[in-house]
């Protein structure tokens, strides 16, 4: 049983398009993450959802919309897609508060052609 | 990871033990995490360590930290070839677990 699950693992698609990404967690976990990790391995948060509420959200271009139907759930729409979206997306969960950390998916290999 | 430092790359021979280091900025931190990522993969948790500690050991993990002067580092025993990857410091902030990763210390091990 995989903790954190996301789909595609792999996502090739031209410039101008619209894609999602789909996160889905069996941890029981109440705050879902998305974070974005470039071609030299940097990793950034991009959205956080605690139990279905946006409770961080960075600088990140209004063209990426994340939606939690519920808190086992997070997705990542990203509209008129461009060739720097091209990363590596991952979706990790966690506990509220708590020393336990992220749990991390194994990620979403994003290629904007 | 503007805020999280680590050096890049790191060489050891197999069964000797590897030190990564890392420091970080902010004081109020009260976690910091050792993530390891193999190719192809996502981020694995290795071990944290509470602020108000500054050791940590599990197995073959020893965790230091240095809260005056922000430094932290991973050793890792009796280094393997299966340890060959990228290890990710990370701090936490703020109650949501709002975690800043440093740029990643490329681990490789050669016979």
């Amino acid at each position: 049983d995989t903790a954190v699950s996301q789909t595609p693992k792999y996502l090739v698609t031209q410039m101008g398009n619209d894609k999602s990404i789909k996160c889905e967690q069996n941890l029981g976990h109440d705050t879902m993450y998305w974070y974005k990790q470039d071609s030299k391995k940097f990793l950034k948060i991009m959205f956080s959802y605690n139990n279905k509420e946006l409770i961080i959200n960075e600088t990140v271009p209004n063209r990426f919309s994340p939606k939690s139907p519920d808190k086992a759930h997070l997705n990542l729409h990203i509209n008129s897609l461009e060739l720097g979206d091209s990363a590596v997306y991952f979706c990790a969960s966690s506990q509220k508060t708590g020393g336990v950390g992220l749990f991390f998916g194994s990620g979403t290999q994003l290629s904007v052609l | 990871g503007e805020d999280v430092e680590q050096s890049l790359f790191l060489s050891v021979r197999e069964g000797d033990s590897s030190v990564i280091n890392c420091t970080y900025t902010d004081s109020s931190s009260t976690y910091l995490y050792w993530y390891k990522q193999e190719p192809g993969a996502g981020l694995q948790l290795l071990t944290y360590i509470f602020s108000n500690m500054d050791m940590k050991q599990d197995q073959r993990l020893t965790v230091l930290l240095n809260k005056k002067d922000k430094h932290l580092s991973l050793r890792i025993a009796d280094t393997q070839t299966g340890d060959s990857a990228i290890y990710f410091c990370a701090e936490a902030r703020g109650g949501y677990n709002k975690l800043i990763f440093g740029a990643g210390t490329r681990l490789a091990v050669h016979p």
